[in-house]
């Protein structure tokens, strides 16, 4: 079956410095790669989104890029604000019952 | 989000006593889901339904139930056969013809 890996688990940057995290996926016939932010005992929430036909998505300071070739898609944040500390999470699906994989978490520390 | 609630937010239980979670929605959504997360992992699907009346089982549904006897309603049992099933329990939903799931606040579960 799928099989989603996120790296790094945590991550630690200085405000107003990029941040990237990235993830690989193994089931090519994945075709949907939501990233959902998660903050401590909260809901995840969906934060951006791309499908297999694009290449690269951006709202505001986040952006995601996929690499189908490679299995790989990242999120990049630029500008990084205290705000943006909490945990990260990939996921992959495929199909009509859009079951989502998750990555096990990158858990962003950005210093003030 | 907003439209989808979960109860107890903390659940506390004793070994051999099976409990209910509840999961509601009031975005006329179709497909609902349930998906357990341990500490610093990333989330595990449960169950899923995408219609009333049907559901099928994800990755980890061993000790689980569920049933969708209503389209807003898709309450999961944690019955005693689940070994391990102190967890944050996190229930979302689905329009159809839509990729995009969100997510509940979640209903922690402890096992004294």
């Amino acid at each position: 079956g799928e099989n989603v890996e996120q790296h790094p688990s945590t991550l630690s940057v200085q405000e107003g410095d990029s941040a990237v995290i990235k993830c690989t996926y193994s089931d090519s016939a994945s075709n949907y790669f939501p990233w959902y932010k998660q903050e401590l005992g909260k809901r995840p929430q969906l934060i951006i989104d791309i499908r297999s036909n694009v290449g690269e998505k951006k709202d505001q300071r986040i952006a995601v890029t996929l690499n189908k070739t490679a299995k790989h898609f990242s999120l990049h944040i630029t500008e990084t604000q205290p705000e943006d500390s909490a945990v990260y999470f990939c996921a992959a699906s495929k199909g009509s019952s859009y079951k989502l994989i998750f990555g096990s978490g990158t858990r962003l520390l950005v210093r003030p | 989000d907003g439209g989808i609630t979960q109860s107890p937010k903390y659940l506390f239980r004793k070994e051999g006593q099976n409990v209910t979670l509840s999961c509601e929605q009031n975005l006329n959504h179709d497909a609902m889901y349930w998906y357990r997360q341990d500490p610093g992992q990333g989330l595990r699907l449960i169950y899923y339904s995408q219609i009333v009346n049907d559901f099928q089982k994800g990755d980890i549904a061993e000790g689980y139930s569920v049933s969708r006897e209503k389209k807003e309603s898709f309450p999961l049992t944690v019955t005693s056969a689940q070994k391990n099933p102190t967890a944050f329990y996190l229930c979302a939903s689905r329009s159809q013809g839509s990729d995009t799931q969100y997510f509940g606040p979640g209903t922690r579960l402890t096992v004294l």
